[in-house]
């Protein structure tokens, strides 16, 4: 069975400094990778994706992601945090067939610091 | 606009009182899906659908039906809710395909039940 384990609850980092949020997923097939954030009383928006091609992606608000097959994970990397990024953020994994059928992880939700 | 629209955003019911949350899409998608969050567990799969009148269950069915007799909706009904059906929901649709299709979520609907 398919999962996504994403090992940090929380996390918290100071305005400016580096952040990296942890994926680590289990799938018996070729994967398709997700990073979302959910804002306070938002719904799910998509930070970024992963196929195929180049293993390391770029998204939306400089927020980066390095799939490592070898490692089976998909961290979600940004060299300087923002006070507008405190948010939920979610890894998922589905079928590369059907972006609907998404597994999530638990998420880890992100609190920065002045 | 593109979109994936819930309603209601919010409600508070009785244990044992049928509701029916709407979801409908504007993008022509074939699948349609429906989660709920719920802290610490992230979005599990309710229901999905690849097509009108094709739907099948996710993870966490119990206590759920779905329709889909049209492309654009499709809603979620609880027959008798009860106090641990007290979630966040959301819908999710998207064209099938390999590689380049992601889901678009609606707004969530944040359900309670007493």
């Amino acid at each position: 069975a398919q999962s996504v384990t994403q090992p940090d609850i929380h996390i918290t980092v100071s305005e400016g400094a580096s952040l990296e949020l942890r994926c680590n997923y289990s799938y018996g097939a070729t994967p398709y990778l997700f990073w979302y954030v959910q804002s306070p009383g938002q719904g799910l928006q998509l930070l970024l994706k992963y196929f195929s091609g180049d293993t390391l992606v770029q998204g939306i608000k400089g927020f980066e992601a390095e799939f490592k097959r070898s490692q089976s994970s998909f961290n979600l990397r940004k060299p300087s945090v923002h006070w507008s990024d405190a948010a939920e953020y979610f890894c998922a994994v589905g079928p590369i067939n059907a972006g609907n059928m998404l597994t999530f992880g638990g998420g880890t939700r992100l609190m920065v610091k002045p | 606009e593109a979109q994936v629209t819930q309603n209601p955003r919010y409600l508070i019911t009785v244990t044992g009182k049928k509701l029916t949350v709407t979801c409908s899409q504007n993008m022509n998608h074939e699948y349609m899906s429906w989660y709920r969050q719920d802290p610490g567990l992230g979005l599990r799969q309710i229901y999905y659908s690849m097509n009108v009148e094709v739907t099948d269950k996710g993870d966490v069915p119990e206590g759920y039906k779905v329709s889909r007799k049209e492309k654009r909706n499709f809603p979620l009904i609880l027959e008798s809710p009860s106090p641990n059906q007290t979630s966040l929901y959301f819908c999710a649709s998207s064209r099938p395909g390999t590689g380049n299709t992601e889901a678009f979520f609606g707004q969530g609907t944040r359900l309670t039940v007493v």
